[in-house]
């Protein structure tokens, strides 16, 4: 069975940085993108960043480009997302999501994802 | 980058009803488009994905149309399990970016 789950969320100060990483299971993590989406409470899905099955592509949000930092270790089957210089408005809920590539487009939308992990950035 | 703008913001119906979103890109993204359903306090779940294309498992009152710019999510004979927020998202090139939402509603 597939499985994403997410860890590292928790309550950080503004300016503090956090870790969050993303343990999957199930299938081959080495042949998938993988991406982060967060959703602030009570608010839409926001896209944050992807990274492609090698670690050879990385893309981010204009959002959150310059303070955060995707990558993977294919060997531990575990996604990560490096956030420094966190803000009152990076609270919420962050989720990782398996890309799928579509075979037509040649680009990957999301076909499963974790339960997430929250992160609250308050003094 | 690409703007997503879905439509309408809340949907009221019943079950039993036909209910469509519609989404708006800013800019072509051809055929880019997936729809995904949340519900509260759960992760999304995909339900179409190159604008029409089912996703495995999900029930055929669930379609979707379109190409370019303009997309539309249908649901027929809405179910009690169907009310939930909806969204849309492009996935061409170089970002990923999802509609604000749709949250459909019992009326």
């Amino acid at each position: 069975e597939m499985q994403l789950v997410e860890s590292g969320g928790g309550l950080v100060q503004p300016g503090g940085s956090l870790r969050l990483s993303c343990a999957a299971s199930g299938f081959t993590f080495s042949n998938y993108a993988m991406s982060w989406v967060r959703q602030a409470p009570g608010k839409g899905l926001e896209w944050v960043s992807i990274i492609s099955d090698s670690s050879g592509t990385t893309l981010y949000a204009d959002s959150l480009r310059g303070r955060c930092s995707i990558s993977r270790d294919n060997s531990k089957n575990t996604l990560y997302l490096q956030i420094n210089s966190l803000r009152a408005e990076d609270t919420a809920t962050y989720y990782c999501a398996k890309g799928r590539v579509d075979t037509v487009t040649g680009y990957s939308h999301f076909d499963y994802w974790g339960q997430g992990t929250l992160v609250t950035v308050s003094s | 980058d690409i703007q997503m703008t879905q439509s309408p913001s809340t949907l009221s119906a019943s079950a039993g009803d036909r209910v469509t979103i519609t989404c708006r890109a800013s800019q072509s993204i051809t055929s880019c488009l997936a729809w995904y359903q949340q519900k509260p306090g759960k992760a999304p779940k995909l339900l179409i994905y190159r604008a029409s294309n089912l996703e495995s498992g999900v029930s055929s009152r669930f379609s979707g149309s379109g190409s370019g710019t303009e997309f539309t999510l249908t649901i027929n004979s809405l179910q009690p399990d169907d009310f939930a927020t909806y969204y849309c998202q492009q996935y061409c090139g170089y970002s990923r970016t999802f509609g604000q939402g749709t949250k459909l509603e019992i009326k």
